[in-house]
């Protein structure tokens, strides 16, 4: 199975703060990269697919990039709405996987 | 894009199986594949498995070979999944998700609220 790790586990920041979220890949996974965040007891939200694909509806503030094994997630300008928990999950290869998430918390 | 509507919450004993559905709001799921996830308490996030609804073809993770069955009723809209065996690292909240199946790309891009299955003797 290919292994998703992300970096950090979690995160400190302010509301209008731009912050980053990195994903790594066991392997590579061309573009095969999805996004989601999840806000406590709600499912997940697709944010990003193709590794920097905007989903429809998803605000302009969030982009994805990198190719490979190396990706990351930028929030250009924090909103309250925003302070949730983000996963990455490969697309490439089944059984699909998913990073162990990175809990964004409002400093 | 197509709604879905899971089944309410399960307490079942170990060594037992879970039944839990997943309906699509507007009674078909079209073009989509169905696919099933889980979250173990703090946890992060686990596919199980997945079927193409109009097909009824389904394929699982190596890791539930044996144990699980997903089957869907196209006609009904909907998509149910059978967990046997069931042990407490099962204790999890069960997701269905949309999969485009007109789309080079995989997501899972529209999920189910959820059901809590809870193992517990």
């Amino acid at each position: 199975d290919i292994q998703m790790t992300q970096s950090p586990s979690s995160l400190s920041a302010s509301v209008g703060d731009k912050v980053t979220i990195s994903c790594r890949a066991s392997q590579t996974i061309g573009s095969h990269l999805n996004w989601y965040h999840q806000r406590p007891g709600k499912a997940p939200k697709l944010l990003i697919y193709a590794a920097s694909s905007v989903q429809t509806g998803v605000p302009s503030r969030f982009s994805g990039s990198g190719s490979g094994t190396d990706f990351t997630l930028t929030i250009s300008s924090l909103q309250p709405e925003d302070f949730a928990t983000y996963f990455c999950q490969q697309s490439s290869k089944t059984p699909y996987t998913f990073g162990q998430g990175t809990k964004l918390q409002i400093k | 894009q197509v709604q879905l509507v899971q089944s309410g919450a399960e307490v079942k004993k170990p060594g037992s199986s879970v039944k839990v559905s997943c309906e699509a709001s507007g009674g078909t799921f079209g073009n989509y594949a169905i696919s099933w996830l889980r979250q173990a308490p703090g946890q992060g996030l686990e596919w199980i498995g997945g079927i193409i609804p109009i097909f009824g073809t389904a394929n699982n993770a190596q890791k539930f070979d044996g144990r699980v069955t997903i089957v869907a009723d196209e006609s009904a809209g909907i998509v149910s999944m059978d967990l046997s065996s069931l042990t407490s690292e099962d204790t999890a909240l069960y997701y269905c998700a949309t999969e485009p199946t007109n789309s080079p790309w995989q997501t899972f891009d529209s999920w189910g609220q959820g059901t809590l299955v809870t193992i517990s003797s």
